[in-house]
Parts: structure tokens; sequence; C-alpha cells
């Protein structure tokens, strides 16, 4: 089946800080991934589409200042949320879909907590 | 702008019953996945249903894609407490293949 890795699972940091969440497919190639957050109780919002070798495209109101997004290769994206603050404590979500085909596959999300 | 509308939000059974979740939309999706949701972790992939008039059974689960292609239906018999979790409907849009998700149905299986 196809696998999706994201890491770290829980992270807790201070206000200020910046921290980095890695998104990888493990057994197949995806040139195309997605990051969304979601809300306790709350559907995925869709933040940015990251595509393999160019600019990440943010979605209306995501400020990509603030959320910086690479995906330097086929297997990995990073999403790093530069000088943190409370309200960006979310369950950040990467999604990664296998090259030709339209299914997305997920990680298992990452708690981030700003203190 | 396509969206999807889901309903019901919140869901709370008893441990037997049977209940539907609804998707609709006025827009024609090309295929339609439903996802399954644990607090704390990512969305699990249940099925993806293509075919206007579809139908998918997973065990006690039976998915129908409406014949438009606009509108799906996930059904559960005599639900167990195992079934809780967040449901999530989402269509593959018409915008470089994103997907777009409904607001998700909270279900609580009670013993």
């Amino acid at each position: 089946g196809a696998v999706v890795s994201q890491h770290p699972s829980r992270v807790i940091c201070k206000s200020g800080t910046s921290v980095k969440i890695e998104c990888r497919s493990l057994d197949f190639q995806a040139t195309t991934m997605f990051w969304y957050r979601q809300f306790p109780k709350k559907s995925l919002m869709l933040m940015a589409t990251s595509n393999e070798g160019s600019k990440a495209t943010y979605e209306q109101g995501v400020e990509k200042d603030k959320f910086l997004i690479n995906h330097a290769s086929l297997t990995l994206s990073t999403l790093t949320v530069t000088s943190a603050h409370p309200e960006d404590s979310s369950f950040y979500i990467c999604s990664a879909r296998r090259q030709g085909a339209n299914i997305q596959y997920f990680g298992a999300g990452t708690r981030l907590s700003v203190l | 702008t396509q969206l999807l509308e889901q309903s019901p939000q919140f869901l709370s059974i008893q441990e037997g019953e049977n209940l539907t979740v609804y998707c609709n939309s006025s827009s024609v999706f090309s295929s339609l996945q439903w996802y399954r949701q644990e607090p704390g972790e990512g969305p699990v992939l249940l099925v993806t249903v293509v075919t206007g008039g579809e139908v998918k059974k997973l065990k006690r689960l039976t998915f129908q894609f409406g014949d438009a292609r606009k509108d799906s239906s996930l059904h559960i018999t005599a639900a167990q407490p195992g079934d809780t979790g967040l449901y999530l409907c989402a269509g593959v849009g018409n915008q470089g293949g994103k997907l777009i998700f409904g607001q998700g149905t909270e279900l609580s299986v009670k013993p």
C-alpha cells in the first residue's frame, strides 16, 4: 500500500521559534504533496499545494512567508512554521498524490503546540 | 467554487442502529472519496467511487455515488463503538486535482 510518513507527530515549542515538519512518501513517488490544517472536530483546510522542483501554491489567506514549503525531491516535502505564535497551534496534515493517480494518501499528522 | 455539503455534522447513536451520512454538491466530481479519521491521526481512505450510480460495500459500510456524480452517501448498518470517528467525504476538484472536503461528520456510537 501507499505509505506517507509525517514527522514529528507532536511538537511543543516556544513562541517565536520555527518548527519544521517533514512529509515523506515511503513507497511511491509523489510529484504533488498537499499541506492541510485541521481544527478540533473540523474538516481539513488546504493550506498549500507543493510541487516537486517548483514553488508551492498557497490558498487564499495563507501567509507564504509564515508557512514555508519546500519540495526538494519526489518523496519529501517540508513545512516550516516560522516565528510560531500560539494561534499557530493546530493539527497539520500532509498528503501525497501518487504520480499518474488522483488519490491522496495522508500522513498521520503533526500536533503543534506553541506556548 | 466547488463545494461539498456534508450532513449531519454530528451524530450520536446507540450500538446496533443504522445511519446514513450525505455528501451533496451542485458540481460534478470525477471521483469522490470517503475517509475515516480518529483523533490525533490522519484520514484513512475507505473507498473511492468513480462511476455514476456506483455502489460499493465494505463490510457493514455501503457507499453510493449519485447518477449525476454530484452526491454520495455512506450507510452504516448495525453501528458498533469501533465505528466512532470523523467521517469525511472529498471530491477531486477541477483545479489541479485538489481535494474538496465536506465539513465532516463526527460519529459517536455508544455501547
